[in-house]
């Protein structure tokens, strides 16, 4: 069974300053999501990462996607209010009747407080 | 509007009762994916259609789950005799899905349906 394990699962900062949050897997995936969660709303897709040791900027959001492809990190700069809300990495499974399926993590709830 | 649409957003159900969760797709989408979401948690995989061809149902938790999409564009996912542990969140994502197994795809999420089960 992969697994992926997010941490840390509650984060709660003040506006302004840096997080980072981390995906580890027990096993290799064909590439890698970060998705951002609102309540009641579906996940929305933040960045694949697909390369072992890739680097991706999103604005104040970067995205590492280890050597060895099995784990990942998030980091925010100059956090702000806008930014709260779950954050989730899943794992996306390619090939056979499984293409295209996602594993995900139990996510981070991120809190960014004016 | 252009996005997956799913219905109804929230359902309260007496245990024992059945239920049909429905979503639609984004047209033109030929992979559909049906997620189970427990609350503070991440997703997790249900199920998972191309076109109406139902490849995989490794997620459903049990016989009671059963999930449709018999022409290959809206599904419901049907959950027979509820019980309380089926309270969740159930979400439907859609992508249009490729022929090159290595080509990394983008999953479209619905709002999701909320199951309370009393």
């Amino acid at each position: 069974t992969q697994l992926l394990e997010q941490s840390p699962q509650f984060l709660s900062i003040q506006e302004g300053e840096n997080l980072t949050v981390y995906c580890n897997s027990s096993s290799v995936f064909s590439s890698l999501q970060w998705y951002r969660q609102e309540p009641g709303e579906g996940p929305v897709l933040l960045v694949t990462v697909v390369t072992g040791g890739e680097v991706k900027k999103l604005k104040r959001l970067t995205f590492q996607f280890g050597d060895a492809r099995k784990d990942s990190s998030l980091h925010i700069t100059a956090a702000q209010p806008g930014d709260t809300g779950l954050y989730l990495c899943a794992g996306v499974t390619s090939g056979g009747t499984s293409y295209g399926k996602l594993t995900f993590g139990q996510g981070t709830i991120l809190t960014v407080h004016p | 509007g252009a996005g997956v649409s799913q219905s109804p957003r929230y359902k309260v159900a007496k245990r024992g009762q059945d239920v049909a969760l429905r979503c639609d797709p984004i047209s033109g989408h030929v992979s559909l994916f049906w997620y189970q979401q427990a609350l503070g948690q991440g997703p997790e995989f249900l199920t998972y259609f191309q076109n109406e061809a139902q490849l995989d149902k490794s997620g459903l938790p049990s016989d009671r789950f059963f999930a449709e999409r018999p022409e290959g564009s809206v599904s419901t996912l049907k959950i027979q005799r509820t019980q309380q542990e089926d309270s969740a969140v159930y979400l439907c994502a859609s992508s249009l899905g490729s022929r090159f197994l290595d080509r990394p795809i983008t999953q479209y999420f619905g709002p999701g349906t909320r199951l309370t089960v009393t």
